[in-house]
């Protein structure tokens, strides 16, 4: 069945570091990549997403690159920030035309001051 | 411009009792998803509803039903209760025809003893 690989499980970097997760993806249907972030308490919260059609994207300090081939998709944050310490989901659509999101098993990031 | 609304927030249930959750969409939404968040664990699909119709189904047993009110809002109800039921009960909604990027409301807590 689909599946969602997502490591590493937990991160700490220093504030002013950069971190990066990784994920693959297991569905060669899938086109469609959202990443969220999930503060203690709340919902998730789409911070960027990614078409199948394009091979990276980028908005301020967050981007986010796809590799089609390998099945491999990545978040990138720089100068992280205590504010970004939260747990990080990725999650890629089941098959195509479908709106319906595997998620991965979550990275919990903790940036230190 | 309120966001996803979901209540109760909290709730604990007996095992084979029943449960309902409620979910209001963001406004101007009109198609709500479903998903189970078990703790440690990434969000998982249980169904989404669209004019008033399950369109799309994970993975979860008949005891797991929904409903969509002609005002776009949507109940979740879990019959015959397992301990194994107990999660993070999340409603996401977005727009039919914009649908990629969920709009997540905060989750249901729901503790089966």
């Amino acid at each position: 069945g689909e599946n969602v690989e997502q490591h590493p499980s937990t991160l700490s970097v220093q504030e002013g570091d950069s971190a990066v997760i990784k994920c693959t993806y297991s569905d060669s249907a899938s086109n469609y990549f959202p990443w969220y972030k999930q503060e203690l308490g709340k919902g998730p919260q789409l911070i960027i997403d990614i078409r199948s059609n394009v091979g990276e994207k980028k908005d301020q300090r967050i981007a986010v690159t796809l590799n089609k081939t390998a099945k491999h998709f990545s978040l990138h944050i720089t100068e992280t920030q205590p504010e970004d310490s939260a747990v990080y989901f990725c999650a890629a659509s089941i098959g195509s035309g479908t709106y319906k999101y595997i998620f991965g098993t979550g990275t919990r990031l903790k940036v230190l001051a | 411009d309120a966001g996803v609304t979901q209540s109760p927030t909290h709730l604990i249930k007996t095992r084979g009792q029943q449960v309902t959750l409620r979910c209001s969409p963001k406004s101007g939404h009109d198609t709500v998803s479903w998903y189970q968040q078990a703790l440690g664990q990434g969000p998982q699909f249980i169904f989404q509803y669209y004019e008033e119709e399950e369109r799309q189904r994970g993975n979860f047993p008949d005891r797991f039903s929904g409903h969509q009110f002609p005002n776009y809002s949507s109940e979740l109800n879990v019959n015959a209760l397992l301990l194994g039921d107990s999660a993070l009960y999340l409603c996401a909604s977005s727009l039919a025809s914009a649908p990629y990027g969920y709009t997540f409301g905060s989750g249901t807590r729901l503790t089966v003893v």
